[in-house]
């Protein structure tokens, strides 16, 4: 039974341009959850995804944006990059339809570097 | 500000002691629960403890609840090198809308 998984697991940008991120939950959970860690901080949620509509976002600005496709696998996309973007970036998947949200199961994370 | 917020930032200690790391947050939660992640990567979920529950126990853990002052805290007994991690609370408010809260975590390091 596969956990979460991401891809990819290192990527170098330059500002401005665009990146993709990827999660496939763990099998059995409909729910994906972005976080963006940055270096000795704690994560930050980005959003949430369920039922293939953005469900709660944080505060985050409109240049991260997401998907999620009907096998609840999900993207994250961050458009114009900064500098300030570089960061791990965690995808956590959880069984959605309530409101309370369970335990979480994290992926490994991209670690994203903008230079 | 954040929600949960963990005190120390940083613990030292020698294996065998125990660790207790502290976490307060802010509102009221559905539930609360700690997170292990070892050298930036992925956080691995160690226990949760929901909002009617005082005390849990898994293992070398116990995590305790007190929800009138807002606060928990993570003991770690008879530590060992491997626990050496940072450890986040992150907690789950009770208001639709609100989202995940991790706070900064404490960062432990066990000497052999």
């Amino acid at each position: 039974d596969a956990g979460v998984t991401q891809s990819p697991t290192h990527l170098i940008k330059t500002r401005g341009q665009q990146v993709t991120l990827r999660c496939s939950p763990k099998s059995g959970h409909d729910t994906v959850s972005w976080y963006q860690q940055a270096l000795g901080q704690g994560p930050q949620f980005i959003f949430q995804y369920y039922e293939e509509e953005e469900r709660q976002r944080g505060n985050f600005p409109d240049r991260f944006s997401g998907h999620q496709f009907p096998n609840y696998s999900s993207e994250l996309n961050v458009n114009a990059l900064l500098l300030g973007d570089s960061a791990l970036y965690l995808c956590a998947s959880s069984l959605g339809g309530l409101v309370v949200v369970d335990e979480q199961f994290f992926g490994p994370g991209t670690r994203l570097t903008v230079l | 500000s954040q929600q949960g917020e963990e005190d120390p930032q940083a613990l030292s200690i020698q294996e065998g002691e125990n660790a207790t790391m502290n976490c307060s947050y802010k509102t009221s939660i559905n539930n609360l629960q700690w997170y292990r992640q070892n050298s930036g990567r992925g956080l691995v979920h160690l226990i949760l403890i929901r909002s009617n529950e005082r005390e849990k126990h898994s293992g070398r853990l116990r995590v305790t609840l007190d929800t009138s002052k807002k606060s928990s805290s993570l003991l770690i007994t008879a530590s060992r090198a491997a626990d050496t991690a940072s450890y986040f609370c992150a907690t789950d408010p009770d208001n639709y809308g609100q989202n995940f809260v991790f706070g900064p975590g404490t960062r432990l390091s066990v000497l052999p």
